[in-house]
């Protein structure tokens, strides 16, 4: 059965970093569009970034370039999302998905 | 930026009656090859989006045939036939051909 698990979610203060990790298991990430998707409290879907299935282009919304990284580790199965300079505005549940496949989501709270 | 705009905004639905969500596009989501990457998603409460239709019109893997999806360019439409209690949530269209975005939801309640 193929899942994705997200983690590494957590409370930080404004200006602060958090690295989330997804880790697939099922099926392998190479050879996939790995997405990011966030959910603030209350409001709807919100795609942030995603890598390429060779892991050579990674793209991002507006509001976080410049602030957020995807990186990925073949070996260890796993894309991560680098936030850095978070704001409270970045705050909610953060998914990955392939589109079919979601994980159930890591929160992020930004809150001084 | 392709906006993805849905109505209407929330829908009550007797049970065993229809109910169909519309989803409209700001550009063309037919892409070079040939295909279109729309999608309909449910949120039920407390949970992940999960995918009911993809590529405009074909169901997921174990998603009831009740669940149907049609429409081409920029208009979508996702028809579910005999409402049950189970479709209560959120449905969200999203499109991926180009930097993906969703819609912003239509509420689902049963009366």
């Amino acid at each position: 059965e193929v899942h994705l698990v997200e983690s590494g979610g957590g409370l930080v203060q404004p200006g602060g970093s958090l690295r989330l990790s997804c880790a697939a298991s099922g099926f392998t990430l190479n050879g996939y569009w790995i997405n990011w998707v966030r959910q603030a409290p209350g409001k709807g879907l919100e795609w942030v970034a995603n890598m390429n299935h060779d892991g050579s282009e990674t793209y991002y919304v507006d509001s976080v370039k410049g602030r957020f990284t995807v990186s990925r580790d073949t070996a260890k199965n796993s894309l991560y999302l680098h936030m850095s300079s978070l704001r409270v505005e970045d705050a909610g549940i953060y998914y990955c998905a392939t589109w079919l496949i979601w994980g159930q989501g890591t929160m992020v709270t930004v809150s001084s | 930026d392709v906006v993805m705009t849905q109505t209407p905004l929330s829908l009550s639905v007797t049970p065993g009656q229809s109910a169909s969500f519309s989803c409209k596009s700001s550009q063309s989501l037919l892409r070079s090859d040939g295909k279109t990457y729309f999608y309909w998603y449910l949120q039920k409460a407390g949970q992940p989006p999960q995918v009911l239709i993809y590529e405009v019109s074909k169901r997921f893997s174990g998603v009831s045939d009740r669940f149907s999806g049609s429409g081409s360019g920029t208009d979508f439409t996702l028809k579910i036939s005999r409402v049950e209690a189970e479709d209560v949530g959120v449905y969200y269209c999203m499109q991926s051909s180009q930097f993906p975005s969703f819609g912003q939801g239509t509420r689902l309640e049963i009366k």
